[in-house]
C-alpha cells in the first residue's frame, strides 16, 4: 500500500479517557500534517512536521493535545482526558516538499473518526 | 480575517452545466493554490492545482488565480452527478509555508 495509513478508522471513548491514533505518510515524504475537521467544515490545522521536527502548532490545540513523530517516519496524535467537542474527524496527510513555495500536493489518509460519548 | 474563504452555500447545478466555485485568501505572499473534492465520509482528493496568475485546465476542470485580487476559482463544465461532492480551496501560507483550507462548498448535480 503506497498511500497514507491512518488507524484506527473508527474510535469510540468516553469522555476522560486518553486516545492515540497513529498516521503512516507515503514514504519518502518529509512533511506530515494533522487535521479535524467537522461536520460542514474544511480541514482545520492542527500541526505539522517537517521530517521528525514540529514545525508549528494551531493555537487552537489545546495542552491535551500532543503530537510525535519521532523518527521522520509516522506519527501519533494523542488526545488526553477528551471531551464531547473532541469528537470529530482526524486527518493526516503528507506531501514531499520540493522547490520552497512550490510544494507538491498533500494525500490524505482516510481518518480517523472519534466520537466520544 | 480567515486565511482562506469560502462563502457561497450549497451549489445546485442541472446536469450538463457549469459549475463555478469561488474561493479568496488573506496571504498576499502565498504562491500555491488547490482544490479538493471530497465526498461525503471520505477524504479529501486533490483535483487541480495553480501557481500562475490565469486559467488552468484539466479535463472539464478550470482552475483560474488572480494574485492581485487573492481569488481562486474552479469551473466544472458539463457537470456530471458524480461531481456532487465538497469542494475544498486550500493554500500554502507565505507565511509559514503549511497548508491552510477552507470550509468547503457542497455542490449538487441534479439529474
Amino acid at each position: 500500500d503506497t498511500g497514507v495509513s491512518q488507524d484506527p478508522r473508527h474510535k469510540i471513548t468516553k469522555r476522560g479517557q486518553n486516545v492515540t491514533f497513529r498516521c503512516d505518510p507515503i514514504s519518502e515524504h518529509n512533511r506530515l500534517y494533522w487535521y479535524r475537521q467537522t461536520l460542514g467544515q474544511g480541514p482545520e490545522f492542527l500541526t505539522y512536521f517537517q521530517n521528525e521536527a514540529q514545525l508549528e502548532k494551531s493555537r487552537l490545540l489545546s495542552d491535551r493535545f500532543s503530537a510525535e513523530r519521532p523518527k521522520g517516519s509516522f506519527s501519533t496524535l494523542e488526545i488526553q482526558r477528551t471531551e464531547q467537542g473532541d469528537s470529530a474527524m482526524y486527518l493526516c496527510a503528507s506531501s514531499l516538499r520540493q522547490v520552497l513555495y512550490m510544494n507538491t500536493e498533500a494525500f490524505f489518509g482516510q481518518g480517523t473518526r472519534l466520537t466520544v460519548v | 480575517q480567515k486565511e482562506v474563504e469560502q462563502n457561497s452555500g450549497p451549489l445546485s447545478v442541472p446536469e450538463g452545466a457549469i459549475a463555478s466555485l469561488n474561493c479568496t485568501y488573506s496571504d498576499r505572499g502565498s504562491q500555491s493554490f488547490f482544490w479538493y473534492r471530497q465526498y461525503s465520509g471520505k477524504s479529501p482528493e486533490l483535483i487541480m492545482f495553480i501557481y500562475s496568475n490565469g486559467d488552468k485546465e484539466d479535463g472539464r476542470f478550470t482552475a483560474q488565480l488572480n494574485k492581485a485580487s487573492q481569488y481562486v476559482s474552479l469551473l466544472i463544465r458539463d457537470s456530471q452527478p458524480s461531481d456532487s461532492a465538497t469542494y475544498l480551496c486550500a493554500v500554502i501560507l507565505y507565511g509559514n509555508n503549511r497548508l491552510a483550507f477552507g470550509k468547503g462548498n457542497q455542490v449538487v448535480v441534479i439529474p
